[in-house]
């Protein structure tokens, strides 16, 4: 059974890049057909997909983060991360990383515990 | 951009059939999925392609999804039961959630 971990500075300044690991364990980032996400959701409000990496090195990211964002994979870490640039406190939220089980669709079965980031001078 | 709407909130008696919509442009073509999430905790896929329950998820839920609606559908609804349900579908290769719906169990 595949695990995630998110991790990460809890605190970000603004304009800064906000930067996050989901170490993955049970299972490898290199091996299998499986679409790795990031998602977020603000304090008190909705989740919001941000985007994934696909295990062909193929990316898809939400439009209205897009210009900020990059999702890239670690193999030799066993691990993926996010990059999410120039940060405002509308970025302030708890962000999951989660798989997919291709047995469920394209939905996501698989989800770290989260990890608060909050924007913030 | 692709919009998924739910009613912020639903009240449901112990024992009674919950129902909670979702609504977008022609998302009958679309599959639709359902996430419950409690509070502290990440979601969980409780209903994925409209109808279609994981392994581990009670009978008591089912979906259906036909024209511009999705309904998650929980029967003899519980205590336990009590959480947020989120919708979600793909639209031009992007995940869309719905605003979320609070379940409230009384």
């Amino acid at each position: 059974q595949v695990q995630l971990q998110e991790s990460g500075p809890g605190l970000v300044k603004p304009s800064e890049t906000l930067s996050l690991t989901c170490t993955v364990s049970g299972g490898s980032v290199s091996s299998g057909s499986y679409y790795w996400n990031w998602i977020r959701q603000p304090p008190g409000k909705g989740l919001e997909w941000i985007g994934y990496f696909y295990s062909s090195g193929s990316t898809n990211y939400n439009p209205s983060l897009k210009s900020r964002v990059t999702i890239s994979v670690d193999t030799s870490k066993n691990h993926f991360a996010l990059k999410l640039s120039s940060v405002t406190a509308a970025d302030t939220a708890v962000y999951y990383c989660a798989r997919d089980d291709p047995g469920y669709g394209s939905s996501w079965s698989f989800w770290g515990q989260g990890t608060l980031v909050t924007v913030s001078s | 951009s692709y919009e998924l709407t739910q009613p912020p909130s639903v009240s449901v008696s112990p024992g009674q059939t919950a129902s909670i919509t979702c609504s977008g442009h022609k998302l009958g073509n679309k599959d639709v999925f359902w996430y419950q999430q409690k509070p502290g905790q990440p979601p969980v896929l409780v209903i994925y392609q409209d109808t279609k329950r994981p392994s581990g998820i009670p009978e008591r839920f089912s979906g259906s999804n036909s024209g511009n609606t999705a309904i998650l559908t929980i029967s003899g609804t519980q205590a336990m039961d009590e959480a947020d349900y989120y919708c979600q579908a793909w639209d031009s290769f992007t995940a869309v959630f719905g605003g979320g719906t609070k379940l409230t169990v009384l």
